[in-house]
Formats: C-alpha cells, structure tokens, sequence
C-alpha cells in the first residue's frame, strides 16, 4: 500500500540547516509530485511547495524562496526538503504529502507522518 | 496568493447534530477545494476533493459543496470520533493555501 516514511525529529540551532526526508513506498515514484507542509505548535497547515518528481523541478511558497530547496532521488524514491538560516519560528512539524491529479482537479491524498523539527539555541 | 477563509474557527456541537463549516476563497476556484481532517497528533486526513467527492473509506455522513469562491463541508450526524480540526485547501494554483481551520468539539 502507499506510504510515505519521513525521517526521525532533529534539533537544530539558529542559523543551522536541515534535511528532511520522504521514502516513498507502494507506487510509481515518479508518477506523482510530492508536496511539503508545515505545522507550528498548535497552529494551522502552511504550504511549503511542490517537487516534480520525474523532473526535478520545484515550486516554493514566496516566504521559503532562497531559504528551502526540495530535491529528489528516483533510484531510492526518496524526496528531500532542506530548510537553511533556521530561526525560532522555523520549530514545527513538517509533512510531505502525495500529489493525486485527476482530469477534474488536484489534491494531496497520501501524508507521511511528520518530522518534528525544533529550533533551540 | 489565494486567501482561504473559514468559519467558525471552532465549534461545539452534539452527537447527532448536523454541523456545517464553510470555506470561501478570496478569488474563484472552480471546484479546486479539499477537505481535510487532523486528529491530535496525526498528519491531516483526506475527505472530499474537488469540492464534493468523498474520498474512499470516508464515512457518507461527510459531504462537501459548493464551487466558485464558497464551499461547505458538512456532517450529517456528528459523532465522538469526529473530534478535530478541518481544513479547507484550495489546489486551483500555487501556492496551495489552506483554510486558519476549525476546530470541532462534543458538547
């Protein structure tokens, strides 16, 4: 069945970069783009950007340009979300979800579990 | 940017209350609205995509509505497992902007 697995919770000081994973499991990988949100303690869900899985390419949300870069690996199935020049606001947990398109619309349809990232000097 | 606007920003209601959260986009989407719903401490769960087609495995107590700029989720008949907090995401373009979500209690 599809999962997403993502990489175990990190620590990190400001300033400092991180690299979160998303093994992807149980289709063709490069069928489907992936998605990345986020989540800060006890509040809503922001949107982070796209990969193109098959390609490579990405979209980032305004707020994240220069600072986030998504990546793929079609030999592992596996894509990564960076995130640099981490401040105090960046703590929060961050998810990839799949992208399911149909002909009549788009939508995320499979999550991984979370990465809990914390941002603490 | 599209503007995603829900309400309420939470609610109490019975079990076996119909409740309704409504969506409304800041420009017209289409039918490019899904609705999610997170548990405490779980990754957000898909319901209905594209305005109202109820996602596999769902129950049919959920529905979703409406196209253009406003949408409705709706639960026929609330019970105890459907605690959480709903959102709406409009996928019409990037970025995919969510709802500031609502937030559904027993009463």
């Amino acid at each position: 069945q599809v999962q997403l697995e993502q990489s175990g919770a990190e620590v990190k000081t400001p300033g400092a970069s991180v690299k979160v994973s998303c093994k992807t499991l149980g289709y063709t990988f490069s069928t489907y783009y992936v998605h990345w949100v986020r989540q800060a303690p006890g509040q809503g869900l922001e949107w982070l950007g796209v990969i193109n899985t098959s390609r490579g390419t990405a979209t980032y949300a305004q707020t994240f340009q220069g600072r986030v870069t998504m990546t793929s690996d079609t030999s592992t199935s596996t894509v990564y979300m960076e995130l640099s020049s981490l401040r105090s606001d960046d703590t929060a947990m961050y998810f990839c979800a799949r992208r399911m398109a149909t002909i009549d619309t788009k939508y995320l349809d499979y999550w991984g579990q979370g990465t809990l990232i914390t941002v603490s000097s | 940017e599209i503007q995603m606007t829900q309400s309420p920003s939470s609610l109490s209601a019975s079990v076996g209350d119909r409740v309704t959260i409504t969506c409304r986009a800041s420009l017209g989407i289409r039918s490019h609205l899904t609705w999610f719903q997170q548990r405490l401490g779980n990754a957000p769960k898909l319901l209905i995509f594209g305005a109202s087609n109820l996602q596999s495995g769902v129950p049919s107590r959920f529905s979703g509505s409406g196209s253009g700029t406003d949408f409705t989720l709706t639960i026929s008949s609330l019970q105890p497992e459907d605690i959480a907090t709903y959102y709406c995401q409009q996928t019409y373009s990037t970025p995919w902007t969510f709802g500031q979500g609502t937030r559904v209690e027993i009463k």
